[in-house]
């Protein structure tokens, strides 16, 4: 497709299972970028990669937080042991190069809800 | 570690009002500046950004930006705001030469008909 895509759009899960949300950029992005927006509060930055790598994973809240992206396409971000205060919109990102100051384009996000 | 400021976190207007929200951020160096607006129901779109040039920059839909260095500041503004104009406006800045972008906290603006 012509956007980032991401998948599921919602998901429910019980409090201490796992989840994963997939992120698939625009082609030929180079950059992609995992965001987290919960209710009432802005847009809290998770981890960045340029190509496969993570140069910026600063963002991410906990060691149950891990992300990763092969070929340089679509990317994982997996939440372990969920927990209810997880419940947030995520959202995924691609952009060309960055440091010139490309524009960031975001997907939809996934809702997710940890009951 | 830089900071954007958005001190407006909620905003109700009138149709046909004048519009300001402002932004600030904490970072001394040479930035890109950039408006993000999230409109109901819809994912995060760009309004407008600043690159270099002319500090006051034109968006879509009417919007307009002014990037006044000396204050670290970059307000969005419309002269006259619509309805439709109801959304959630993100400010985001990038430092130039790094990566990714760091966002305020949004504006929740709601223009009652």
């Amino acid at each position: 497709g012509a956007g980032v895509s991401q998948s599921p759009s919602n998901k429910v899960t019980e409090k201490g299972k796992d989840v994963e949300l997939r992120c698939d950029p625009i082609s030929g992005h180079t950059a992609l970028y995992w965001y987290r927006q919960s209710l009432g509060q802005g847009l809290e930055f998770l981890i960045y990669f340029q190509g496969n790598s993570a140069p910026d994973k600063s963002g991410l809240p906990s060691d149950r937080f891990s992300a990763e992206r092969t070929g340089g396409s679509v990317s994982t971000l997996t939440i372990q042991r969920t927990q209810q205060e997880d419940s947030a919109v995520y959202l995924c990102a691609s952009s060309f190069d960055p440091s010139s100051g490309n524009t960031i384009y975001f997907g939809e996000g996934s809702w997710l809800t940890v009951v | 570690a830089q900071s954007v400021s958005q001190h407006n976190h909620h905003v109700i207007l009138s149709e046909a009002a004048s519009l300001e929200l402002g932004c600030n951020y904490s970072y001394g160096g040479t930035v890109n500046l950039f408006w993000y607006v999230q409109y109901p129901g819809q994912h995060l779109q760009l309004l407008l950004k600043y690159f270099s040039g002319d500090p006051l920059v034109k968006g879509i839909k009417g919007f307009e930006a002014e990037f006044i260095k000396s204050k670290f500041s970059f307000n969005l503004r419309k002269p006259s705001v619509q309805w439709s104009d109801t959304a959630e406006y993100f400010c985001a800045v990038n430092e130039r030469g790094a990566d990714g972008l760091t966002f305020g906290k949004g504006t929740h603006l709601i223009i009652q008909p």
